[in-house]
């Protein structure tokens, strides 16, 4: 199972918006509303940030959201703060043999 | 407050053997279906492995099928990972996670790390 497709590195400054993609195919992101994003901040272990493309956990700031058209999905993150640079994993279900497929991963800077 | 606590990893030669466990707490850990997630040094998220809540429906990756097992024991909240014939390439830190629905990882354990080296 190939791997999610995400930029390896986005940067923003803070208060500005950014944007990260992640671009599967019709057997994962564009078959299913079961998209994830993970935080994670160096040697720390990941946390979720968004599930089921659009929904936030309790505790994540509203400042996290998510979105899906067609094969790819985003998250959105408003209002960056120096807290926020981390790096990302998007995830979904995957028809096939394995069920779950991750992207590469997002290092986001902020400036 | 959910808590996954991974353990038993250390150094193994190539070809060797480990075994993982994640003890579980404050969760109905019999509920829940449970994952492996690994992070090799310097490198991406990969699934390894899942589980069903009683152990009916199992998954493997491709890079582990047949030298990997999980199981887990619902009376002692514990996951486990068998991971015989080791490889250079499975050095990785190993997390457990619990899943609440699909792709749906939350909480993750801290990680244990695997280094598979001569």
């Amino acid at each position: 199972q190939s791997a999610l497709t995400q930029p390896a590195s986005v940067s923003g400054s803070p208060g500005q918006s950014i944007t990260i993609s992640c671009t599967g195919t019709s057997s994962d992101v564009g078959g299913y509303n079961y998209v994830s994003w993970y935080q994670q901040h160096p040697g720390k272990a990941p946390k979720l940030m968004i599930y089921e493309v659009s929904n936030r956990p309790s505790g994540v700031s509203n400042r996290f959201s998510g979105s899906k058209s067609g094969n790819t999905a985003s998250l959105t993150i408003s209002g960056l703060q120096a807290e926020d640079e981390a790096d990302y994993y998007c995830s979904s279900y995957t028809t096939g043999s394995t069920n779950v497929v991750f992207g590469g991963g997002t290092k986001l800077t902020v400036l | 407050e959910v808590q996954l606590v991974e353990s038993g990893g250390g150094l193994v030669k190539p070809g060797g053997s480990l075994r993982l466990s994640c003890a579980a707490s404050g969760l109905t850990f019999s509920s829940y279906s449970m994952n492996w997630v690994r992070q090799a040094p310097g490198k991406g998220l990969e699934w390894v492995s899942s589980i069903s809540s009683s152990s009916s429906y199992i998954y493997y990756a491709d890079s582990v099928k047949g030298r990997f097992t999980i199981s887990r024991d619902n009376a002692k909240n514990s996951l486990y990972l068998q991971m015989n014939s080791l490889r250079a390439e499975d050095t990785a830190v190993y997390y457990c996670a619990r899943q609440v629905n699909w792709g749906r990882f939350d909480p993750w354990g801290q990680g244990t790390l695997v280094t598979v080296s001569s």
